[in-house]
């Protein structure tokens, strides 16, 4: 089961800022870096941010993240329709010797 | 160009045994572990594991640990998840992925349906 916690759904009009939390804890966010994917309908998760804040090259400039403590946030600015998505958290979990965890993912909705 | 191909779709029904696998290309295979992914239907991503390929060291998570093998062949570039006896709830699309930055890279999927 996800030990990353997300609001299943979010959504926003085109133009707006959509923010989607992921909360943790002390043994996975609170000790390691959190990376984010995005998935599009019928396809596979592509990396969105790593390292907390950090894009891929070629991820626009609209996508952000941060981490504070136990738990982090992802921002989509000037929010598109291609924006419609699923969107996950993860991080390692330093507990039981290594295990990378997923968030419970959030659906994006562009109205 | 950095690929992680994997094989095609596959029908079995519950008992039998199945093996898939996932090449890499573009990229030095033994340097970067590989992970595998399983997503089930509707619902969301679940790590089960990863494979040093230089090595073969593997570790899973305790909640796929001893229900699947994951194996890599690094003389052909290649990881494989397999199962000895599979039920329908392994019912999913499975990912093999080199998922961290700088530049994630995830494989297609393979979908796996188990049915009588």
């Amino acid at each position: 089961q996800s030990v990353l916690t997300q609001p299943p759904s979010a959504s926003g009009t085109p133009g707006q800022r959509v923010t989607i939390s992921c909360s943790g804890s002390s043994s996975n966010i609170g000790s390691n870096t959190v990376n984010w994917y995005q998935q599009l309908p019928g396809t596979a998760p592509k990396l969105l941010i790593y390292s907390n804040n950090q894009r891929p090259s070629g991820v626009p400039d609209r996508f952000s993240g941060s981490k504070s403590g136990t738990s982090a946030s992802l921002a989509i600015s000037g929010l598109q329709s291609e924006d419609e998505a699923d969107y996950y958290c993860a991080a390692w979990d330093d507990s039981l010797n290594g295990l990378y965890v997923f968030g419970t993912g959030t659906k994006v909705t562009v109205l | 160009e950095v690929q992680l191909v994997q094989s095609g779709a596959e029908v079995k029904k519950p008992g039998e045994s199945l093996r898939i696998s996932c090449k890499g290309s573009g990229y030095s295979f033994t340097s970067y572990w590989i992970s595998w992914v399983r997503q089930m239907p509707g619902k969301g991503l679940e790590w089960m594991g990863r494979i040093d390929p230089s090595d073969s060291y593997t570790n899973y998570s305790p909640s796929f640990q001893g229900h699947v093998t994951i194996s890599a062949d690094k003389s052909i570039s290649t990881a494989y998840l397999q199962w000895s006896s599979l039920k329908a709830s392994d019912t999913a699309m499975y990912y093999c992925a080199r998922p961290e930055g700088p530049e994630g890279y995830w494989g297609q999927g393979t979908l796996v349906t188990v049915s009588s």
